[in-house]
């Protein structure tokens, strides 16, 4: 069964540096998203992607972040200038209808 | 604003059956959906209620009342790798692939 994909499975970065979160997505999926969970809380809301634009936000998605689709099937989170509270769990998940199916999840450190 | 509220912990035997509440307050209404994270792991989708009412799938089965904005998640025949974090989850916009808001999640522990 196709799995949504993403790489790396752990990244380590110093505060302040650049980070790019990589996602493959099923090659049917519509809609893609970006979810976080930071260790021991909810998984909370990034950003919904559709028809190659930002569709959904949330307040946490700031000018820090942006996505990317930039060859019509690698799904990008990137993140300017890391700091200490970016740490978390960071989810990619798509779907072709109501339900989001999530991948494995990046753990991003930031030390 | 949002509230998604359900037990922080619940406990129970193998073999047994057990009922995980969760209760919403949200602007808008566009489906309620239960996922499973283990440790360390994914959350993976379990079922998706739009409708009031009960939709089994196999040993779990999910029901919603909109009216009482209440759903929950019913567990049976409980084996010990259903020890995991159950977390409820709702979708306000109308529009397609718009966010899902997930409450803390209930972690359920089985014993033997």
């Amino acid at each position: 069964e196709p799995e949504v994909t993403q790489t790396p499975s752990h990244q380590v970065t110093q505060m302040g540096q650049e980070v790019i979160l990589r996602c493959v997505p099923i090659s049917n999926h519509l809609y893609f998203y970006w979810y976080r969970q930071i260790l021991g809380q909810k998984v909370e809301f990034l950003v919904s992607f559709y028809n190659n634009e930002i569709s959904e936000k949330s307040e946490i998605f700031d000018d820090q972040f942006s996505v990317e689709r930039p060859d019509g099937s690698n799904f990008t989170l990137k993140i300017r200038s890391t700091k200490l509270e970016d740490s978390a769990m960071y989810f990619c998940a798509g779907g072709t209808g109501p339900e989001a199916f999530f991948g494995q999840g990046t753990r991003l450190t930031v030390v | 604003g949002q509230n998604i509220d359900q037990p922080t912990e619940m406990t129970a035997t193998e073999g047994a059956i057990v009922q995980i509440n969760c209760t919403y307050q949200t602007s808008g209404f566009n489906g309620l959906f239960w996922y499973q994270q283990h440790a360390g792991e994914a959350p993976t989708f379990l079922s998706y209620n739009v409708l009031d009412g009960l939709e089994e799938k196999g040993r779990f089965s999910s029901f919603l009342s909109r009216s009482k904005g209440y759903s929950y998640l019913l567990l049976k025949e409980l084996q010990m790798k259903d020890s995991a974090s159950y977390l409820c989850a709702v979708r306000e916009g109308r529009q397609a692939g718009t966010a899902l808001i997930f409450g803390k999640g209930t972690t359920l522990s089985v014993s033997s």
